[in-house]
């Protein structure tokens, strides 16, 4: 496709399960970023690939989240044990390099833990 | 640490009035500054960005952001807003080599037919 992709758009799960959320960067864009956007607030960052590696993992907020790029395209977000308080929309962006060129955003997925 | 602070939760607006929105950002180094907008119902687009040079930009569909170091800021402004421009509008700062951004809480425009 011709921008980024992210599935599910919405996800509703119940406290403590476990979720994935996936990311398609734009081809050939070799970083991809995460973020949340809690409501009211503007996205913050959660975590930084360069290729395969994450280069910046700093504002994943405890270690129930986990992010995985194997191939250096598709990116999946992981929570584990889910809180009500990670209710929030995940967006992910992608761009040619790191170096401070354009990010482009995707629809992000809405996560609803009841 | 780095942040952004935008002045203004809501502001609502006529056609045809003038537009301002303020961006503070605090990083001691070299920043780079962008303005993303959201309309209702989409994601994030990029309406313009500084990374050098002039520090007058221009963005897409007439906006425009002045850089002003001295001042730490970066604010958006429309000589003339449509009700089209009803959106939600966020500036971010990037700082260091990694290009994470930074975002502001962002402020919804909301413009009067």
């Amino acid at each position: 496709g011709a921008g980024v992709s992210q599935t599910p758009s919405n996800k509703v799960t119940e406290k403590g399960k476990y979720v994935e959320l996936r990311c398609d960067p734009i081809s050939g864009h070799t970083a991809l970023y995460w973020y949340r956007q809690s409501l009211g607030q503007g996205p913050e960052f959660l975590i930084y690939f360069q290729g395969t590696g994450a280069a910046d993992d700093s504002g994943l907020p405890n270690d129930r989240f986990f992010a995985v790029r194997p191939e250096g395209s598709v990116s999946t977000l992981k929570i584990q044990r889910t809180e009500r308080g990670d209710s929030a929309v995940y967006l992910c962006a992608s761009s040619p390099n790191s170096l401070a060129v354009t990010q482009y955003f995707g629809p992000g997925t809405r996560l609803t833990v009841l | 640490a780095q942040s952004v602070s935008q002045h203004n939760h809501h502001v609502i607006l006529s056609e045809a009035a003038s537009l301002e929105l303020g961006c503070n950002y605090s990083y001691g180094g070299t920043v780079n500054l962008f303005w993303y907008v959201q309309y209702p119902g989409q994601h994030l687009q990029l309406l313009l960005k500084y990374f050098s040079g002039d520090p007058l930009v221009k963005g897409i569909k007439g906006f425009e952001a002045e850089f002003i170091k001295s001042k730490f800021s970066f604010n958006l402004r429309k000589p003339s807003v449509q009700w089209s421009d009803t959106a939600e509008y966020f500036c971010a700062v990037a700082g260091g080599s990694q290009g994470n951004l930074i975002f502001g809480k962002g402020t919804k425009l909301s413009v009067k037919p």
